[in-house]
């Protein structure tokens, strides 16, 4: 699976947007972006994912470049209860393939 | 959504001892299941890859004779720690997909202390 670079933290002024960035730039044809967070001590929570559109649903938006080497993931009106580390993961799109999770970043809401 | 679920939540067990940590689809049938370990403040880590019916595959470094692995049915997949010791300490977490859908589903995770 192609790798992805994320800053390691950021912070988030609660209601504000949160834009999330995700470089990678050797994703190959047939993969997917996908978007997970992990909030303190539970399993990974499933966001959104696209292939090369962008897409939004109830949680979030992906921004995914043309050129498909980078995305943001985009929490319109952030809260505390956003704070989580996020991943992004490039995968093929059939569940059965394996999910190499990287560091993510870590994202501090503040009040 | 669909539901993934582990027990036990939390689980201290004493050095030398098997544990068995059970990853159940509740409202699907899960061809494919996952199992990832996480250290504190460390991403998840893949551990294995196991499909119902056939033998698990491990990645690269993970001892297939202490992480025993099974997937007996379409709804049912177990991790057993064998012969745990304190550096198997760690936050054990799995999930589940049907294989041909898109999304793969995370249990909740368990918590295992080794004394």
């Amino acid at each position: 699976d192609a790798k992805t670079t994320q800053p390691p933290s950021m912070d988030c002024a609660e209601g504000r947007a949160a834009n999330l960035p995700c470089n990678h730039s050797t994703i190959s044809g047939n993969e997917y972006v996908y978007w997970y967070r992990q909030i303190h001590s539970q399993g990974p929570q499933y966001i959104i994912h696209g292939l090369k559109n962008n897409e939004t649903n109830e949680m979030a938006s992906l921004i995914i470049t043309e050129d498909r080497k980078s995305s943001t993931l985009i929490l319109p009106h952030a809260t505390l209860r956003d704070t989580a580390v996020y991943y992004c993961i490039v995968r093929v799109g059939n569940g059965g393939f394996k999910t190499i999770f990287g560091a993510g970043t870590r994202l501090f809401v503040k009040a | 959504g669909a539901v993934v679920s582990q027990h036990p939540s939390r689980v201290i067990c004493k050095s030398g001892t098997s544990v068995k940590i059970e990853c159940r689809s509740l409202d699907f049938q899960a061809t494919t299941m996952f199992w990832y370990r996480q250290f504190p403040k460390q991403s998840l880590m893949l551990m294995a890859t196991s499909n119902e019916g056939s033998k698990a595959t491990y990645e690269q470094g993970v001892e297939k004779d202490k992480f025993l692995i099974n997937h007996a049915s379409l709804t049912l997949s177990t991790l057993t720690v064998t012969s745990a010791h304190p550096e198997d300490s760690s936050f054990y977490i799995c999930s589940a997909s049907t294989g041909g859908a898109n999304e793969q589903f995370f249990g909740p995770g368990t918590r295992l202390t080794v004394l």
